[in-house]
């Protein structure tokens, strides 16, 4: 069954550490997406990928950077980690055509103290 | 600005009723198109219905549908027969012009439904 699986599902990092959250789709899309939600703002997306190799920044890109290594995975990588990066963060992938939908992993529950 | 509003922040409806909530939208694209998806209590979020802005007829789900009213750039969602598992929050979200961008979503509506 295609799906989006993220890595780790819950994690704690100390202020200033690096952190790297994983996304691995196996629904063959061209797209892949990094999501944060938090109270009052919804979801607003970091990062961007079209395919292996390319990333796109999005409407909240500080203090997150984005690898795609392959049509699979997509990363989100924070270098130094701050309290406000505190927040649960989705991946997605979907296809290359306006009218695609996203298919969301289960998100991964940050915390930064 | 906010180009996907939802200004129902939460909803209460009797299991079995229907329940209606509403979005609006802003955008200067001659073609775009129009998603809501629904979080359960787990956080899991998942695709319920699609709207493309060129077609005239209201996308229909199962027991979703779809009032779509592109002169007030307005897509409202509306669940029949409403159950319990139907509690959840629900998104409304854009894709405007490249095609590659992500989704602009709106803050959610949470519909509770009793039995």
């Amino acid at each position: 069954e295609a799906a989006v699986t993220q890595s780790p599902r819950n994690k704690v990092a100390v202020t200033g550490g690096k952190v790297t959250l994983s996304c691995n789709q196996t629904n063959n899309h061209n797209n892949m997406y990094w999501y944060r939600q938090d109270t009052g703002h919804g979801l607003r997306l970091i990062h961007y990928s079209y395919g292996a190799g390319s990333t796109e920044k999005g409407d909240i890109p500080d203090g997150y950077k984005a690898s795609r290594p392959s049509q699979e995975n997509f990363s989100l990588i924070l270098e130094l980690a701050t309290p406000s990066q505190t927040s649960v963060y989705f991946c997605a992938s979907g296809e290359n055509r306006g009218n695609s939908d996203y298919t969301f992993g289960s998100g991964t529950r940050l915390l930064v103290i | 600005a906010q180009k996907v509003t939802q200004t129902q922040t939460s909803i209460s409806v009797v299991e079995k009723t229907t329940v209606t909530m509403d979005c609006v939208y802003e955008t200067r694209d001659s073609s775009y198109f129009l998603f809501w998806y629904k979080q359960t209590a787990s956080g899991e979020i998942v695709f319920l219905i699609r709207q493309d802005s060129y077609k005239k007829e209201n996308a229909t789900v199962g027991h979703y549908s779809l009032n779509f009213q592109k002169p007030k750039s307005s897509i409202g969602l509306i669940i029949t027969a409403t159950q319990i598992e139907d509690s959840a929050v629900y998104f409304c979200a854009m894709r405007e012009g490249n095609y590659a961008q992500g989704l602009t979503f709106g803050l959610g509506t949470r519909v509770s439904v009793f039995p």
